[in-house]
C-alpha cells in the first residue's frame, strides 16, 4: 500500500463547477500538506500549503485537512479552463525533508 | 521572475553518454533538491542538500551524482545513461525542513537515444 493515495482521474467538469480534489494517507506523523498544480511540461507549482487540520482559502481555492481520518481536499470553486492540469498533493513531517506525493489527478475543464 | 531555473529545459544524449543538468536559485534557500518524474507518476527524490551537507536517497543509482559549488547552484550528473533514465528531472529549493515549503523549477526533460 502506498503512503499517499490519489484518484488520477481525468477528472473532466464543465465550466464553472466545483472541483474536489482527494489524497488519503497513511502516515500519522505528516503534519506539512501541500498542493501542486502541475502543467504539460512545466514543474510543479505550489497551490496551497497547510499545518495540521482545518482549512486554508486562497482565492477559489480552499485546502482542507482532516488529520483524524488521515484525509485532505482541494476545493477549486468557479473551474476555468486554465485550472486544466495535474494536481498532487504532498505532505510531510516536521523533521522530515522529503516530500510524500500522491500521483496526481489530471483535472480537464471543459469551455 | 523564475527564482528556481534548470538549463538546458530539453538535453539529449546517447547511451552511456555522461550527461550533466543545472539548476541556480535566487532565493537564497538552504535546501537544494533534485527529483525524478517519469510520465503520469509522482515525483521521486534522488538527493538533496543541506548546505553543503549531501544527502542520498537509499533507493537512489550510484549512477547518479550531485554537485553543490556553492549556495546557488546544484548539479546533476548521470554517468552512464540507460534508457529507463529517460524523465523530466526536477529541481526544488526550500528554506529548510518540512515546515518549510519546496519550490520547484519547471525541469529539464531528458531524452536517451
Amino acid at each position: 500500500q502506498k503512503e499517499v493515495e490519489q484518484d488520477p482521474g481525468p477528472l473532466s467538469v464543465p465550466e464553472g463547477a466545483i472541483v474536489s480534489l482527494n489524497c488519503t494517507y497513511s502516515n500519522s506523523a505528516f503534519q506539512y500538506f501541500m498542493w501542486y498544480r502541475q502543467y504539460s511540461r512545466k514543474g510543479p507549482e505550489l497551490l496551497m500549503y497547510t499545518y495540521s487540520s482545518g482549512n486554508k482559502e486562497d482565492g477559489r481555492f480552499t485546502a482542507q485537512v482532516d488529520k483524524s481520518s488521515k484525509y485532505i481536499s482541494l476545493f477549486i470553486r468557479d473551474s476555468q479552463p486554465s485550472d486544466s492540469a495535474t494536481y498532487l498533493c504532498a505532505m510531510t513531517s516536521d523533521s522530515s525533508y522529503k516530500l510524500i506525493f500522491g500521483s496526481g489527478t489530471r483535472l480537464l475543464v471543459r469551455p | 521572475d523564475a527564482m528556481v531555473i534548470q538549463n538546458p529545459r530539453y538535453q539529449v544524449t546517447q547511451f552511456g553518454k555522461p550527461v550533466t543538468l543545472s539548476c541556480s536559485q535566487t532565493l537564497n534557500h538552504n535546501v537544494m533538491y533534485w527529483y525524478q518524474q517519469k510520465s503520469s507518476q509522482a515525483p521521486k527524490l534522488l538527493f538533496h542538500y543541506y548546505d553543503k551537507d549531501f544527502n542520498n536517497e537509499a533507493d537512489t543509482p550510484d549512477n547518479f551524482q550531485s554537485r553543490r559549488p556553492n549556495t546557488s547552484f546544484c548539479f546533476l550528473d548521470i554517468r552512464s545513461p540507460g534508457l529507463g533514465d529517460a524523465a523530466m528531472y526536477l529541481c526544488a529549493t526550500s528554506e529548510g525542513q518540512g515546515n518549510q515549503p519546496q519550490h520547484f523549477g519547471d525541469g529539464t526533460r531528458l531524452s536517451i537515444l
